[in-house]
């Protein structure tokens, strides 16, 4: 089944310990991207990538990092979180044209405590 | 810089009643758009996308939007709403040049009456 999982989907931490949400796609897309969701504000993109060890900032990409040594994985790191990176994250995973469909994984939920 | 509005936050429909969703977009040359639901909990799902030709664009789930230059304008549309539909709505803008980002409206949550 194609599709793009994200790891945990639940996750409480405390500030300032680092952490790591895994995304994987199984489509051989060559673009994927990072969001977050909060009430009010819809999604915002974080990071995006075009393919691998090639990355570039959305809109909101202050304390996250990307990386992208994989076709398939496209890992978001938080290496020191503060409470104001509590929201829902959002993978998504497309072809390369602009007007392909992205596709969504399911959101993680992060809470910083 | 591009940006998308959504000015509805919530729109209460009855079954069986029609249905429009507002969105206005901002940018330098028609954008490519898109149509996004997400049912709760759920991520988010394509309804449809513009980006050429015929400003009426059908989607999937019986939905429609139509693209209007002169008012920066791609409004979602169904003839007869289901309670099923009852989700929260995202339109998104893309470049179509340059940057790869995706710029995402506010969102517009539907509830549907039975």
């Amino acid at each position: 089944e194609a599709q793009v999982t994200q790891n945990p989907r639940y996750l409480i931490t405390v500030t300032g310990k680092k952490l790591t949400v895994t995304c994987s796609q199984n489509m051989n897309h060559e673009y994927m991207s990072w969001y977050r969701q909060d009430p009010g504000l819809g999604l915002r993109q974080i990071y995006y990538s075009m393919n691998v060890e090639v990355t570039d900032k959305g809109d909101v990409p202050e304390g996250y990092k990307v990386s992208r040594k994989e076709k398939r994985n496209f890992p978001l790191i938080l290496e020191s979180p503060s409470p104001n990176q509590t929201s829902l994250y959002f993978c998504a995973s497309k072809s390369a044209g602009r007007t392909d469909t992205q596709y969504f994984g399911p959101g993680t939920r992060l809470t910083v405590l | 810089a591009q940006s998308v509005t959504q000015p509805d936050i919530h729109i209460t429909v009855s079954e069986g009643a029609s249905l429009e969703l507002r969105c206005n977009y901002s940018y330098g040359a028609t954008p490519y758009l898109f149509w996004y639901v997400q049912s709760p909990g759920q991520g988010l799902q394509l309804l449809l996308k513009y980006f050429s030709g015929d400003t009426l664009v059908q989607g999937i789930k019986g939905f429609e939007a139509e693209f209007k230059r002169s008012q920066s304008s791609f409004n979602l549309r169904k003839p007869s709403v289901h309670w099923s539909d009852a989700a929260e709505y995202f339109c998104a803008v893309g470049a179509t040049s340059g940057t790869y980002k995706y710029i995402f409206g506010t969102g517009t949550r539907l509830k549907v009456l039975a």
